[in-house]
């Protein structure tokens, strides 16, 4: 049981270039979300898809977009990518918002941008 | 909308003490409260959580004590081992469907433990 699964698990882009973090889960989850990391700042929302066709803006959502694919697939897509956005990506998954249970998370994607 | 603050952001022990990370969360809607342990490079994970209905939840060595009145929540681990060394996250969120705020959790900053043996 793979559970989530994240790739690429390392990228280094340039300035400007454009890029695809893919993500994809095999528990059924109905909601499907995108955290960001970065040191001393914990774990905060990008965007998240409550269920299959829909997504929301969290609280960091601006220079990024997404796509809910299918029920099993959340993408997140960087258009041009700033050094701001250097961090690590986490994506999530849960049965659905109306659950009070647990997150499930990938292992996350590293993304240098230069 | 929640924020949740957490408490001390490092925290370093010998083998066998005590560890405790204290969250406060300012929505007094929240009523689901977990906590996450994330290992270098993984993700995080769910390790125990507490419901507004009860005071204290204890698992084998770790326990979480919860306030609402004082909008206060606690992670206690004893006889702290190696493995224990970790970030960990604490959390909040309001009930779904609850106007005037989100309910997707909201995390706090974390706490890195280091147990030194």
């Amino acid at each position: 049981n793979a559970g989530v699964t994240q790739t690429p698990k390392f990228q280094v882009l340039k300035t400007g270039q454009s890029m695809t973090l893919q993500c994809a889960q095999d528990m059924n989850h109905n909601s499907m979300y995108w955290y960001r990391q970065d040191p001393g700042m914990g774990l905060r929302l990008i965007y998240y898809s409550a269920s299959e066709g829909t997504t929301d803006k969290g609280e960091v959502p601006n220079g990024y977009n997404v796509s809910r694919l299918n029920k099993r697939e959340f993408s997140l897509r960087l258009e041009s990518a700033a050094p701001s956005q250097t961090s690590v990506y986490f994506c999530a998954s849960a049965p659905g918002l109306q659950n009070t249970g647990e997150l499930f998370f990938g292992e996350g994607s590293r993304l240098t941008v230069l | 909308g929640e924020n949740v603050e957490q408490h001390p952001s490092t925290l370093s022990v010998q083998e066998g003490d005590s560890a405790v990370i204290k969250c406060t969360y300012s929505d007094s809607a929240s009523n689901y409260f977990p906590w996450y342990k994330q290992e270098l490079g993984k993700g995080p994970q769910l390790i125990i959580d507490i419901r507004s209905n009860v005071g204290e939840k204890k698992d084998q060595r770790i326990a979480v004590t919860l306030n609402k009145t004082a909008k206060h929540f606690s992670l206690h681990i004893t006889e702290t081992q190696p493995e224990d060394s970790a970030v960990y996250f604490c959390a909040a969120r309001r009930p779904f469907r609850t106007s005037g705020g989100s309910y997707i959790p909201t995390f706090g900053r974390g706490t890195s433990l280091i147990v030194h043996p």
